[in-house]
């Protein structure tokens, strides 16, 4: 099993929609784990970061499920702008300090 | 400010050049990341600095060189590349005891003739 699986997409969505992004790990260990966001040519930006059940910001919310070991991103109200790529990031094993990055899941929001 | 900068953004070089990338953040963040990110794919962790100091080096080439002078810079020297070393090359640097959460600066596009 890879460390940090995602579904690669493209989700395409209509403007307003709700979407989800699953992202599944292999570390059982793992305590923290965060949500990039990466515009196509540009570097990634932390969205949010998720060291308990859960965490919500504004329109987005991201759940974790330790006994599934899996994440979701959810994206309400989606607009034009949220297209980019959602890259999920799990830490690597406690000490080393380096992020495994998820190969991504691609969101293009359509009008 | 909570910025990182990268220069340059764009580097051409052929495959016997000697040249070096640049990454600053003035945030007082000590630790210090080097990324290459391929086309469509994930960013790839290539050397960590935790306090000037090298903590990881994810078995990259010798042909890369990575230096940190000191708390603010980090630089990434190149030698002998080859054309499959084209790519994004990413610096981000982070808060000790907040390693995860990183700050990204927009990158080097390297192409290697």
């Amino acid at each position: 099993r890879k460390e940090v699986e995602q579904d690669p997409g493209p989700f395409n969505v209509p403007e307003g929609a709700t979407v989800a992004f699953n992202c599944t790990y292999s570390n059982s260990a793992s305590q923290s784990f965060f949500w990039y966001r990466q515009d196509c040519r540009k570097e990634p930006k932390l969205l949010m970061s998720v060291y308990s059940s859960g965490n919500e910001d504004g329109r987005f919310t991201a759940q974790l499920n330790r006994a599934s070991q899996y994440i979701s991103l959810l994206i309400r109200d989606s607009k034009l702008s949220d297209s980019a790529t959602y890259l999920c990031v799990v830490p690597q094993d406690t000490g080393r300090r380096a992020l495994t990055f998820g190969s991504g899941t691609r969101l293009q929001v359509q009008p | 400010d909570t910025e990182v900068t990268q220069t340059p953004k764009h580097l051409v070089m052929g495959m016997t050049n000697k040249k070096s990338l640049k990454c600053e953040q003035h945030m007082g963040h000590r630790a210090m990341y080097w990324y290459k990110q391929k086309a469509k794919k994930p960013p790839e962790l290539m050397f960590v600095y935790s306090y000037e100091k090298l903590s990881i080096n994810e078995s990259v080439p010798s042909r890369f060189s990575p230096e940190c002078p000191n708390s603010s810079l980090l630089n990434l020297h190149l030698h002998a590349l080859q054309p499959e070393d084209s790519a994004l090359y990413l610096c981000a640097s982070s808060q000790p005891g907040r390693s995860y959460e990183q700050y990204f600066g927009p990158g080097t596009r390297l192409t290697v003739t």
